[in-house]
């Protein structure tokens, strides 16, 4: 099984709301990322996450809070959005570091 | 800093044909992956190859190939006849290597190629 599962896929959010992205996968991967992609744009990085924990955070603004319960889950909690952070977040999964990453298919999200 | 430039902002091939797309990058790292990655309209990002740059052998996959030259930090992609679920855009992504042969796990992607495949 090679997939990795994000929910919810769509997701509509007013700026004073708090919600949460989730990323799942069950290959036994041991690193997983977050990105986000704005439209005709390559995915940028924001998190990842090595031995559950975290090891790179691209000077990610605080509204954005990654959580890594256990080593298949990934969590991005969102609150106190602005408009221009509307894209799509894609989450992916690699055996470690270093190999191959497997992106799950993404939550595209809009906030009014 | 590593840079990843992808010169064709759009190509398109008729189906059955072969296409290439360019990749270039700037490193001063000695060791480092290259990967394509194909996003179809669907978005989600698939794997396509990986190349390791230690080896001097060009990675394949069934249709697709790469021509890597480390030198000339070239890294190209070939498809072989092309199929209509090759319609995607592509990228190209670079990932430095440690010292000790790890990663810090960061993917630099260039701005990407849009493929078309007519029927």
């Amino acid at each position: 099984d090679t997939e990795v599962t994000q929910t919810p896929k769509h997701l509509v959010m007013g700026m004073t709301n708090k919600k949460s992205l989730k990323c799942e996968q069950h290959m036994g991967h041991r690193a997983m990322y977050w990105y986000k992609q704005k439209a005709k744009k390559p995915p940028e990085l924001m998190f990842v996450y090595s031995y559950e924990k975290l090891s790179i955070n691209e000077s990610v603004p605080s509204r954005f809070s990654p959580e890594c319960p256990n080593s298949s889950l990934l969590n991005l909690h969102l609150h106190a959005l602005q408009p221009e952070d509307s894209a799509l977040y894609l989450c992916a999964s690699s055996q470690a570091v270093f190999y191959e990453q497997y992106f799950g298919p993404g939550t595209r999200l809009t906030v009014t | 800093a590593q840079t990843v430039t992808q010169s064709q902002p759009e190509m398109s091939v008729q189906e059955a044909e072969t296409v290439t797309l360019s990749c270039t990058y700037d490193t001063s790292e000695n060791n480092y992956y290259l990967f394509w990655y194909k996003q179809p309209p669907s978005r989600q990002m698939i794997l396509v190859i990986r190349q390791e740059a230690y080896k001097q052998q060009n990675a394949t996959e069934n249709r697709f190939s790469v021509n890597f030259q480390k030198a000339a930090k070239s890294f190209s992609l070939k498809i072989s006849d092309s199929q209509l679920g090759d319609t995607a855009m592509y990228f190209c992504a670079f990932m430095k290597q440690l010292n000790y042969g790890g990663s810090q796990g960061n993917l630099i992607f260039g701005k990407g190629t849009k493929l078309s495949v007519k029927p």
